[in-house]
């Protein structure tokens, strides 16, 4: 079946402006993630939805930052007056969410970069 | 210390060799073990995944989990070009009950 997909794949922007991202998950899976990679910097976790609602959204950097989630499906990442810090790619993953150790598919991310 | 240190790399090695991957953690309540491996511009792909201390073997590729000693290992035989991706270990669950901790990743090159 699908995987989990993401888009776009690329996007340049310029300093201080809004871009948002979007996940398309697993049809079926209820838990969603967003992750943030910079290079040598590994995973670096953003936030967690289950369903529609984000019990953990410990790792947003800043206010930025934001993150929605409807009909248990679509997510869109939001970052606002972007700066050139958030060059990263930005990937999200979907599981099943019956567990904390479910396996988590990951998308091929989107590249962001802030000029 | 960071909760999860791993040797970036990149490494390089000839096919055919072994070749040793490992990961350091000091959360002692990670209670799963995983590898992950991520080919470029790919998101990173689940390779292999444990609960406890010891060996698991899954054709050429061996993770091998030491708990007293915070320490994890992935092991390739027989390495083959197709191996040549970045490897991140992962550990779970975080402090939340519901998130991985992963490393940064080590960069593998296999030449033929």
């Amino acid at each position: 079946g699908a995987g989990v997909s993401q888009s776009p794949s690329n996007k340049v922007t310029e300093k201080g402006k809004d871009v948002e991202l979007r996940c398309d998950p697993i049809s079926g899976h209820t838990a969603l993630y967003w992750y943030r990679q910079s290079l040598g910097q590994g995973l670096e976790f953003l936030i967690y939805f289950q369903g529609n609602s984000a019990p953990d959204k410990s790792g947003l950097p800043s206010d930025r930052f934001s993150a929605e989630r409807t009909g248990g499906s679509v997510s869109t990442l939001t970052i606002q007056r972007t700066q050139q810090e958030d060059s990263a790619v930005y990937l999200c993953a979907s599981s099943l969410g019956q567990g904390s150790t479910d396996t988590q598919y990951f998308g091929p991310g989107t590249r962001l970069t802030v000029l | 210390q960071k909760e999860v240190e791993q040797d970036p790399g990149p490494l390089s090695v000839p096919e055919g060799a072994i070749v040793s991957l490992n990961c350091t953690y000091s959360n002692s309540a990670f209670q799963y073990f995983m590898w992950y491996r991520q080919y470029s511009r790919k998101g990173p792909e689940l390779l292999m995944y444990t609960y406890s201390s010891g060996n698991k073997e899954d054709g050429r590729f061996t993770a091998q989990v030491d708990k007293s000693s915070k320490y994890i290992s992935l092991f390739i035989r027989d390495s083959q070009p197709s191996d040549s991706a970045t490897y991140l270990c992962a550990f779970g669950p975080d402090n939340y009950g519901q998130n991985f901790v992963f490393g940064p990743g080590t960069r593998l090159s296999v030449l033929p």
